[in-house]
């Protein structure tokens, strides 16, 4: 049973064009969840950290929020930089202390 | 300073050879990891090392070794390894290994090939 997941899978973009990427959880007992960057060939780069429902963390053209089943990453006019997969991952009483990662979202924004 | 150095960043060896991965953080961490990335999949624990010592080994086969020198630094030892190897190897440090880990910081990783 996947703990984490991300959708959708791919998503393609035209420059400016707002969207929002999901990771829903099943987790219980959430410590953390963790959204990451991941461009190709490289590690993944810290993003944002949410850890109680109702929380919400903003930085530059993104925005993380986050409910008691799912978090979501708001992308706000978005540039071709912005092009990347973005990973949530989850920490969890039922985890241990292990990560969870979601497969990500590829993220492609057209100019 | 948030930075994890990986080297190298490029590894190409045979299935006879051995050969070592490095990390290195000075962010004064006590937890160290590595993962395991294969393309378009999420990165897979391998090993966790806690103030030094080995506190997680995810079933991994023995042709990896893993060796935390000192609290700054962590490698990653091979040998004999497999075609189905070939992957890039990521390595994350936190501040502790607890239940409140808080995020990981990951290096650039390694891409190895094995021949």
């Amino acid at each position: 049973e996947d703990q984490v997941t991300q959708s959708p899978e791919a998503l393609r973009l035209q420059e400016g064009e707002s969207s929002s990427l999901n990771c829903s959880y099943t987790v219980s007992g959430l410590r953390g969840l963790f959204w990451y960057r991941q461009d190709p060939g490289k590690g993944p780069e810290f993003l944002f950290t949410l850890y109680s429902a109702g929380e919400e963390k903003e930085k530059e053209r993104l925005k993380a929020t986050l409910t008691k089943k799912e978090s979501f990453l708001h992308i706000t006019a978005p540039k071709p930089e912005d092009s990347a997969t973005y990973l949530c991952a989850v920490q969890a009483r039922n985890t241990g202390n292990q990560f969870y990662f979601g497969t990500g979202t590829s993220l492609t924004v057209i100019p | 300073d948030t930075e994890v150095t990986q080297t190298p960043k490029h590894l190409v060896m045979g299935m006879t050879n051995k050969k070592s991965l490095k990390c290195e953080q000075h962010m004064g961490h006590r937890a160290m990891y590595w993962y395991k990335q294969k393309a378009k999949k999420p990165p897979e624990l391998m090993f966790v090392y806690s103030y030094e010592k080995l506190s997680i080994n995810e079933s991994v086969p023995s042709r990896f070794s893993p060796e935390c020198p000192n609290s700054s630094l962590l490698n990653l030892h091979l040998h004999a390894l497999q075609p189905e190897d070939s992957a890039l190897y990521l390595c994350a440090s936190s501040q502790e290994w607890t239940a409140n880990t808080g995020e990981l910081f990951f290096g650039e990783g390694s891409r190895l090939t094995v021949l």
